[in-house]
């Protein structure tokens, strides 16, 4: 069964300082890889996706993630942290042939110091 | 363009009632998914609409159930209230129904059982 995992449930990182935040997914074929973001009180919203082709893809907000076929991996990165990013982090997998169905990771809340 | 909405925002309820979310999807979208997300279990998928067809289901008992307008327009009902129930539940547009789609999220509904 297609399965994805965070490892990190809490990530305390400095304003500034470099980030990147871990997931690992189960599947047996290619899959369409999502990072999404989640503030306090508010839905979900999309940061970057990877479908297919280069393996580093940007996003918004100055994210970026690489996908890694060989680790199984797709982990987020930013390199520079601002106070604005603290929010939860997840990493998510559509599954062809099921349609719009994602799975989710459980999610890595991000703090911020200053 | 308008986000994706869903209505209440916030719902107490008590055990044994039975509960109906709304959610109007970004004009245009046909496919319509419906997610628990609860501390616990994190995210978890609970059906998809598109065209007013149910193409996709998770692992939650028949007391969840949904449907879907001919103008896009979702609902989804929970029966005979539990506990357990209680969670947030997101509901997310997209054009089509496939796992390489973006998938937009409204702000969900924030259902209390008491």
């Amino acid at each position: 069964a297609q399965s994805v995992t965070q490892p990190d449930i809490h990530i305390t990182v400095s304003e500034g300082a470099s980030l990147e935040l871990r997931c690992n997914y189960s599947y047996g074929a290619t899959p369409y890889l999502f990072w999404y973001v989640q503030s306090p009180g508010q839905g979900l919203q999309l940061l970057l996706k990877y479908f297919s082709g280069d393996t580093l893809v940007q996003g918004i907000k100055g994210f970026e993630a690489e996908f890694k076929r060989s680790q199984s991996s797709f982990n987020l990165r930013k390199p520079s942290v601002h106070w604005s990013d603290a929010a939860e982090y997840f990493c998510a997998v559509g599954v062809a042939n099921q349609g719009g169905k994602l799975i989710f990771g459980q999610g890595t809340e991000l703090s911020v110091k200053p | 363009k308008a986000g994706v909405t869903q209505t209440p925002r916030y719902l107490i309820k008590t055990r044994g009632q039975q509960v109906t979310l709304s959610c109007s999807p970004i004009s245009g979208h046909r496919s319509v998914s419906w997610y628990q997300q609860t501390p616990g279990q994190g995210l978890q998928f609970l059906f998809e609409y598109f065209s007013e067809t149910q193409r996709n289901k998770g692992n939650f008992p028949g007391r969840f159930s949904g449907r879907q307008f001919s103008n896009s327009r979702s609902e989804m009902n929970v029966s005979t209230l539990e506990l357990g129930d209680s969670a947030l539940y997101l509901c997310a547009s997209s054009l089509r129904t496939s796992g390489d789609n973006e998938q937009f999220f409204g702000p969900g509904t924030r259902l209390t059982v008491l």
